[in-house]
């Protein structure tokens, strides 16, 4: 099972400020990498999928790169709505996740 | 606009047994693989079980394998999850979501979930 790891556990940002989430695979991915947006009492949102490829309706403060076992998702400006919980997902080998980073008002 | 229903949630006592669904619309249901995941309270994600658009082929997790069994009607636009066997360790919500792509692929749209709560 490909182990994915995910970094801060919690990250505390005022708004406006940039965000920076890291994930970490066990093992190569490639780029089938995909991030989630989650806020309470909702269910999960695809943002990025194939590691940096925004989902439709996406905002472009929300960027994904990375690839093999080393993924950054960026949210550049961070907005009231942004802060949430963010799992990445690897499916290159079946499907797993990482643990979420919350993302908190600081 | 993709719409996922799920329903079939409630309080089991454990050992006991509950069936699933969601029920797809705004898509051709039969060109997606659908798939499982559910949420314990206060947890993460975890992947429990998908199938291709055909319903020829299922891949679910360890953790429920022998438990668990995933199908669907395409010619209802519905997915399913039979659960047996359950223990407090699969007290969670569970969503359907759906992969545009297939297997192998990320999950495009999710359900609002339905809460299973297993307890005596």
């Amino acid at each position: 099972e490909i182990v994915m790891t995910q970094s801060p556990a919690t990250l505390s940002v005022s708004p406006g400020e940039r965000a920076t989430l890291s994930c970490r695979a066990s093992q190569s991915v490639s780029s089938n990498l995909a991030w989630y947006q989650q806020k309470p009492g909702q269910a999960p949102r695809l943002l990025i999928y194939g590691a940096s490829t925004r989902a439709t309706g996406i905002p472009a403060r929300f960027s994904g790169s990375g690839s093999g076992t080393e993924f950054t998702l960026t949210i550049s400006s961070l907005q009231s709505e942004d802060f949430a919980v963010y799992y990445c997902q690897q499916y290159n080998n079946w499907w797993t996740f990482g643990q979420g980073t919350k993302v908190e008002i600081k | 606009e993709v719409q996922l229903l799920e329903s079939g949630g409630g309080l089991v006592q454990p050992g006991g047994s509950l069936r699933l669904s969601c029920a797809a619309s705004g898509f051709t249901f039969s060109s997606f693989a659908m798939s499982w995941v559910r949420q314990a309270p206060g947890k993460g994600l975890e992947w429990v079980s998908s199938i291709s658009g055909s319903g020829g082929r299922t891949y679910s997790a360890d953790s429920v394998k022998g438990r668990f069994t995933i199908s669907r009607d395409n010619s209802k636009s519905t997915l399913y999850l039979q659960i047996n066997s359950l223990t407090a360790e699969d007290t969670a919500v569970y969503y359907c979501a759906s992969s545009r792509w297939g297997l192998s692929s990320y999950f495009d749209y999710w359900g609002q979930g339905t809460l299973v709560t297993v307890s005596s």
